[in-house]
């Protein structure tokens, strides 16, 4: 059974500091991993991909990559309130399949 | 571009009722997804349509619900009858293939099953 692993939180952070939201995959042939944003009653919403080991980084936004560790994470730089949600964490084993989700961990932003 | 679209957004049947969704997705993407996310949980594939055929359904409850997308584009996802453990959101997404990109979802149908 491939499964996405993720730390359900809540993880609270203050104002402006950095998030850092981790997941870890089952599959080692997995070639694609996303980080979607879902606020309270919408839909999950695409903010970020990446397809190799490393970094990704998109604004505020940095996505990392290590493929050995079978582990992915997002870190969130100046947290804002507006910040404050569930990110999922899905990863694809290879083109052609559904992307399959972790169970999603709950930011809070203080201000 | 308009974005995936679903209808209703909003949903309320008795136990043992059928209920069906409806989702059309973005122009020219040839793949479609349902995916089941029941409150506090990720989205769980349902089926994955490729055109008008379906790629996986593996994981789709067959004894009562269906899915069909006749001519490539628009499909709906049927339930009947209809447990108590249905009630979730029910997402539709789409994509251009079946390549290794993400893709983007419709703002989905919330089914409540009383």
């Amino acid at each position: 059974q491939k499964e996405v692993e993720q730390n359900s939180g809540p993880l609270s952070v203050p104002e402006g500091a950095i998030a850092s939201l981790n997941c870890t995959y089952s599959d080692r042939g997995s070639q694609s991993f996303f980080w979607y944003r879902q606020y309270s009653g919408k839909s999950p919403e695409l903010i970020m991909s990446i397809y190799s080991n490393g970094d990704k980084e998109d604004g505020r936004f940095t996505a990392q990559l290590n493929k050995a560790s079978q582990y992915v994470s997002l870190l969130i730089r100046d947290s804002q309130p507006s910040d404050s949600a569930t990110y999922l964490c899905a990863v694809k084993n290879q083109a052609g399949t559904a992307l399959i989700f972790g169970k999603g961990t709950t930011l809070s932003v203080s201000s | 571009e308009a974005g995936v679209a679903q209808s209703p957004r909003y949903k309320i049947i008795e136990k043992r009722q059928s209920v069906a969704f409806w989702c059309n997705p973005i122009s020219g993407h040839a793949t479609l997804y349902w995916y089941q996310q029941i409150l506090g949980q990720g989205p769980k594939l349902l089926i994955q349509f490729q055109n008008n055929g379906v790629v996986d359904d593996s994981q789709l409850p067959k004894d009562r619900f269906s899915a069909e997308r006749l001519k490539g584009v628009d499909s709906t996802l049927k339930i009947q009858p209809a447990k108590l453990e249905d009630s979730a959101v029910y997402l539709c997404a789409s994509s251009p293939g079946q390549g290794v990109g993400g893709y983007t979802f419709g703002s989905g149908t919330r089914l409540t099953v009383v």
